[in-house]
């Protein structure tokens, strides 16, 4: 069963550095998103993506984070300079239709440590 | 601002009873509800959904009930296997914000064998 392949799995990166987090989607999916989970806490909505633009985004995603799928393949999440409280598990998901009732396909995640 | 509510952090049932999971959420605009299981070091799965037009949906050993008057919705799990220990997150969303699903805080499921 294919799959949506995120790397790497863990990124330790200092306090004001930029990070890349890379997902390579399951091919016949069009809508892509990102979501996080700080340790112990819920799953969050961060972004959704189709067509080549955003199409949706919460509050956490300010001005510090950005996505992109450049070479019709790879997703990325970028955090332009990282805080402590960007530490999380970070899920790329995606979905083949934009239908709101069909389930997102997840990756394993990239845990992000800030120091 | 919690709109989807797990208010079990964890469960144990023993292997071959019933394992019921619980969730009460307060947006009245969600009309599609979703279970996700987490493994440890993988990413939620999908398990089985519901629309708000029904009551019930089942899948082999998972059923969903939903009751849209008291805004809660359960998982049943039956018979309870030991592979089925994992964290069982709820999820909504609707038809006015269909890319945003939102989640609750989870259920940590432990089955004793």
């Amino acid at each position: 069963e294919p799959e949506v392949t995120q790397t790497p799995s863990h990124q330790v990166t200092q306090m004001g550095q930029e990070v890349i987090l890379r997902c390579v989607p399951i091919s016949n999916h069009l809508y892509f998103y990102w979501y996080r989970q700080i340790l112990g806490q819920k799953v969050e909505f961060l972004v959704s993506f189709y067509n080549n633009e955003i199409s949706e985004k919460s509050e956490i995603f300010d001005d510090q984070f950005s996505v992109e799928r450049p070479d019709g393949s790879n997703f990325t999440l970028k955090i332009r300079s990282t805080k402590l409280e960007d530490s999380a598990m970070y899920f790329c998901a995606g979905k083949p239709q934009g239908s709101y009732n069909s389930p997102l396909h997840f990756g394993n995640g990239t845990r992000l440590t800030v120091t | 601002d919690q709109q989807v509510k797990q208010n079990s952090p964890s469960l144990s049932v023993q292997e071959g009873r019933i394992s019921i999971l619980n969730c009460d959420y307060t947006n009245s605009m969600f009309d599609y509800f979703l279970w996700y299981k987490k493994y440890p070091a993988e990413g939620p799965t999908f398990l089985i959904s519901i629309s708000s037009i029904k009551d019930k949906n089942e899948d082999g050993r998972f059923t969903v009930f939903l009751n849209k008057s008291a805004k809660h919705l359960s998982l049943h799990i039956v018979p309870s296997q030991p592979g089925d220990s994992a964290v069982y997150f709820c999820a909504a969303n609707d038809e006015t914000s269909y890319d945003k699903v939102i989640f609750g805080p989870g259920t940590s499921l432990s089955v004793i064998p």
